[in-house]
């Protein structure tokens, strides 16, 4: 079955420092990998996927991540963070599966602090 | 526009009694599932629905139950049987078959048991 870990529950950074968020999966068949971002008490927001084509992926916020399928890793960069990215960040693979289910990742905590 | 709607966004519950949140989506989305989020646990798959009058258990099913009536309402009830009910519960929906679409997330509710 697929999973996804995201080894590191809490990440602490200094405004404008570069970041990265790890994201492995273990699935080597095609998969749809996904981060999404949450923050305090609201729900999930789709912050950027990779489907095909490019291996770098970007978001409009300044995020990217890159699909590295020999290591089957999906990390997730920001060169320069503000206080306003704090928030909780998560993997997701597609199930492989005949539905569209998401495995999701148990999170990391992105704390900037200034 | 378009979205996935969740209330209340607070509810208290006393021991013993059941309590039905509301997840309401106006996508026009077939695929809908219930999350529970737990501090440092991720997302945990309750219940999910592929299409209206269907729905199979997720990985936490026990103690709660779900209706699929119409395609945009997929309520959920925790009932009493459920031991640790307070957490953060996240309805999504996707389009069924659709792996490069993702989820959309409501904002969730806070449920405590009091």
């Amino acid at each position: 079955a697929q999973s996804v870990t995201q080894l590191d529950s809490q990440v602490p950074v200094f405004e404008e420092a570069p970041v990265e968020l790890r994201c492995n999966y273990s699935s080597s068949v095609s998969v749809y990998l996904f981060w999404y971002v949450q923050y305090p008490n609201q729900g999930l927001q789709l912050l950027l996927k990779y489907l095909s084509g490019s291996t770098l992926v970007e978001s409009i916020n300044g995020f990217e991540a890159e699909f590295n399928k020999s290591q089957t890793s999906f990390h997730l960069r920001k060169p320069s963070v503000h206080i306003s990215d704090t928030a909780e960040y998560f993997c997701a693979v597609t199930d492989g599966g005949a539905t569209n289910k998401l495995i999701f990742g148990t999170g990391t905590l992105l704390a900037v602090q200034p | 526009d378009g979205g996935i709607t969740q209330s209340p966004k607070y509810l208290f519950r006393k021991e013993g009694q059941n309590v039905t949140l509301s997840c309401e989506q106006n996508l026009n989305h077939d695929a809908m599932y219930w999350y529970r989020q737990d501090p440092g646990q991720g997302l945990r798959l309750i219940y999910y629905s592929q299409i209206v009058n269907d729905f199979q258990k997720g990985d936490i099913a026990e103690g709660y139950s779900v209706s699929r009536e119409k395609k945009e309402s997929f309520p959920l009830t925790v009932t009493s049987a459920q031991k640790n009910p307070t957490a953060f519960y996240l309805c999504a929906s996707s389009i069924q078959g659709n792996r490069n679409y993702g989820y959309t997330f409501g904002s969730g509710t806070r449920l405590t048991v009091v």
